[in-house]
């Protein structure tokens, strides 16, 4: 089945830091990719998506590229602020499988001034 | 644009007893879903309808968990008898169509059973 495998947590940076969170999947077909970002109390909101290999996604200075030869889809940040301390959620939709969404475990990133 | 709907936010009961979860996808999306997000890990799909049909329920566990779309449109999920594993957070999410687009989601409802 699908999955998708995110670095372990929780990360914590200082302002202005370079962020890397990397996530790698496994996926039948060619599924489209995500980041999803939770506030503090509130829903999970989509970041950024790339729907086929060497897309890049961005949104908000962060940015990922679909890499199919390593399965990756990494998020990356060049400079932190502590407006950015969420918790950061990898995930795929599979078309040949109804769309059906698979999500990492998520990444807690906490940044301080 | 309203977003998705979900209510209650917060229900705590005992173990064995019954709960509802109600959702209201934004309006003219075909796709709902409802996730399941225990503390510390990722949602994870319980149930996918596209209109008033189900896609995708093999992650429901069917002999406590059940969940309809009448109409289309407003979701109600149910828990008949909870179990203490039960507690979590319930996401709805709702989405345009089926294929690589953006899922756009309540803001959960946390149950905590004990």
């Amino acid at each position: 089945g699908n999955s998708v495998t995110q670095m372990e947590g929780p990360v914590t940076l200082s302002e202005e830091a370079f962020l890397t969170i990397n996530c790698t999947y496994t996926a039948t077909g060619y599924p489209s990719l995500f980041w999803y970002v939770q506030y503090p109390g509130e829903g999970l909101q989509l970041l950024l998506k790339a729907t086929k290999a060497d897309d890049k996604g961005s949104n908000k200075g962060f940015e990922a590229t679909y890499r199919k030869e390593t399965t990756s889809f990494h998020l990356e940040k060049g400079s932190v602020q502590v407006s950015d301390s969420a918790v950061y959620f990898c995930a795929l939709s599979d078309l040949t499988n109804a769309g059906k969404s698979t999500f990492g475990d998520g990444t807690t990133l906490t940044v301080k001034p | 644009e309203a977003g998705v709907a979900q209510s209650p936010r917060y229900k705590i009961i005992e173990k064995r007893q019954s709960v509802a979860f109600w959702c209201n996808p934004i309006s003219g999306h075909a796709t709902l879903y409802w996730y399941q997000q225990i503390l510390g890990q990722g949602p994870k799909l319980l149930i996918q309808f596209q209109n008033n049909g189900v896609v995708d329920d093999s992650q429901l566990p069917k002999d406590r968990f059940s969940a309809e779309r009448l109409k289309g449109v407003d979701s109600t999920l149910k828990i008949q008898p909870a179990k203490l594993e039960d507690s979590a957070v319930y996401l709805c999410a709702s989405s345009s169509r089926i294929q690589d687009t953006e899922a756009f989601f309540g803001q959960g409802t946390r149950l905590t059973v004990v």
